[in-house]
């Protein structure tokens, strides 16, 4: 499979503690994006990169979300102090800057906190 | 920002009818408009998009049209088959910034 891959598909984990997920975007994709996606909801965008540059950081839902695209390539995003309300489904998604706007998404990191 | 308004939220139709779901968004700077079908459990995927300068895409069974002057969009799938049940999203780009505001989805059922 050669589209947006992200690691891990499931994540459980105890309230307070500290998570991180991986996208690995299209290859020659130099956009990147993060969303949040609720049960019954549209994603909800939280932050993109061009390349290694993070262009849009003010909807991050709290100073507990961070995310980074150190060479350009992959993503992490990082959430801290986990709370309940973080439980949801993390979507990434890839798109070439020019031409074709596309987004193609990865099948997502569906994180529960207990 | 940017603010996208989808409906109806459930609409169940029979096989081989049409369906129409239908999007408004209040940027009126926002310039492309892409239609997502996520099935359960799965990713949401691209079926159709439009941008501004066009008024009407067509691809087989799927339809999208625009109105920049209504700031509205609509989706018509013609021929419904059961295979086409799953959640639909709209989405808007805007101008200002690069990022996909989506609509709170349409669950489609097509019943046999």
């Amino acid at each position: 499979d050669t589209g947006v891959s992200q690691d891990p598909r499931h994540k459980i984990t105890k309230r307070g503690q500290n998570v991180t997920f991986r996208c690995d975007p299209i290859s020659e994709h130099n956009r990147l994006y993060w969303y949040r996606q609720t049960l019954g909801q549209g994603p909800e965008f939280l932050t993109y990169f061009q390349n290694e540059a993070q262009l849009e950081k003010s909807r991050l839902l709290s100073d507990r979300f961070s995310a980074e695209r150190p060479k350009g390539s992959f993503s992490t995003l990082e959430i801290q102090r986990t709370e309940q309300g973080d439980s949801a489904m993390y979507l990434c998604a890839s798109s070439l800057a020019t031409g074709s706007t596309e987004a193609f998404f990865g099948q997502g990191t569906r994180l529960t906190v207990v | 920002g940017e603010n996208v308004e989808q409906h109806p939220s459930t609409l169940s139709v029979q096989e081989g009818d049409s369906a129409v779901i239908k999007c408004t968004y209040s940027d009126s700077a926002s310039n492309y408009f892409p239609w997502y079908k996520q099935e359960l459990g799965k990713r949401p995927q691209l079926i159709i998009d439009i941008r501004s300068n066009v008024g009407e895409k067509k691809d087989q069974r799927i339809a999208v049209t625009l109105n920049k002057t209504a700031k509205h969009f609509s989706l018509h799938i013609t021929e419904t088959q059961p295979e086409d049940s799953a959640v639909y999203f709209c989405a808007s780009l805007g101008n200002a910034g690069n990022m996909l505001t989506f609509g709170g989805g349409t669950r489609l059922m097509v019943k046999p």
